[in-house]
């Protein structure tokens, strides 16, 4: 299947801070999304975006499909901002999204 | 509205138990899917359906059966419970086979296999 990394596996950020999460994958893709899962387990889609750039509040996110990799921005963080963040692609021409393994923000207020 | 409903929200079984997880949803979406989430592993394709009357495997089916008899309601099935399959499942749907739309998720079931 098709490969999905996210860096950093671990990061720790002051509460205001600024962080950038970053998703690479090994294939064409024509679907990516973004998924934030809370302390408490729900997993909420954040963005589809297989390409081009989004913003929801202080959340952005950014796919350069022919570079194979996406990125989401994280503005003046907030405490409720913790948890993993996942991203799932879906390769052209299947039917399933695959996951990376996530990155885990936490912010420190 | 509901979204993706999923009972029971925690379940311990003995080994070689079987037991059936609920799944429904209410946004007439023809693509559902079952995932399982270990530590470290991310989450993990068990089955899937596009739509009422077809599903196929994912990554690790073994051990699992769904069947798609509605358009809302997609059960999970251990038919012998082990320990290996002690997980948190979530089940999830899209509107359009998922090809050009969200994945919305349920709020996951914890099972334990003892």
């Amino acid at each position: 299947g098709i490969q999905v990394e996210q860096s950093p596996p671990d990061l720790i950020l002051q509460e205001g801070a600024n962080s950038t999460l970053r998703c690479n994958f090994s294939d064409s893709v024509n679907n990516l999304q973004w998924f934030h899962q809370n302390p408490w387990g729900q997993l909420i889609n954040l963005f589809y975006i297989p390409s081009g750039t989004k913003q929801n509040g202080r959340l952005s996110a950014t796919t350069v499909a022919t570079e194979r990799y996406s990125l989401l921005y994280i503005s003046s963080s907030q405490t409720t901002d913790s948890g993993v963040y996942f991203c799932a692609v879906r390769r052209a021409g299947a039917n399933n999204l695959f996951f990376g393994t996530g990155t885990r923000l936490t912010v420190i207020p | 509205n509901a979204g993706v409903t999923q009972t029971p929200k925690f379940q311990v079984l003995k080994t070689g138990q079987s037991m059936t997880l609920q799944c429904a949803q209410d946004m007439n979406h023809e693509y559902m899917s079952w995932y399982r989430q270990d530590p470290g592993m991310g989450l993990r394709l068990i089955h899937y359906s596009v739509g009422a009357g077809i599903t196929d495997q994912g990554e690790v089916p073994n051990g699992y059966n769904v069947s798609r008899s509605t358009t809302e309601d997609f059960p999970l099935r251990l038919l012998s419970a082990a320990p290996s399959q002690t997980s948190v499942y979530f089940c999830a749907s899209s509107y359009d086979r998922g090809r050009n739309s969200p994945l919305h998720f349920g709020n996951g079931t914890r099972l334990t296999v003892t």
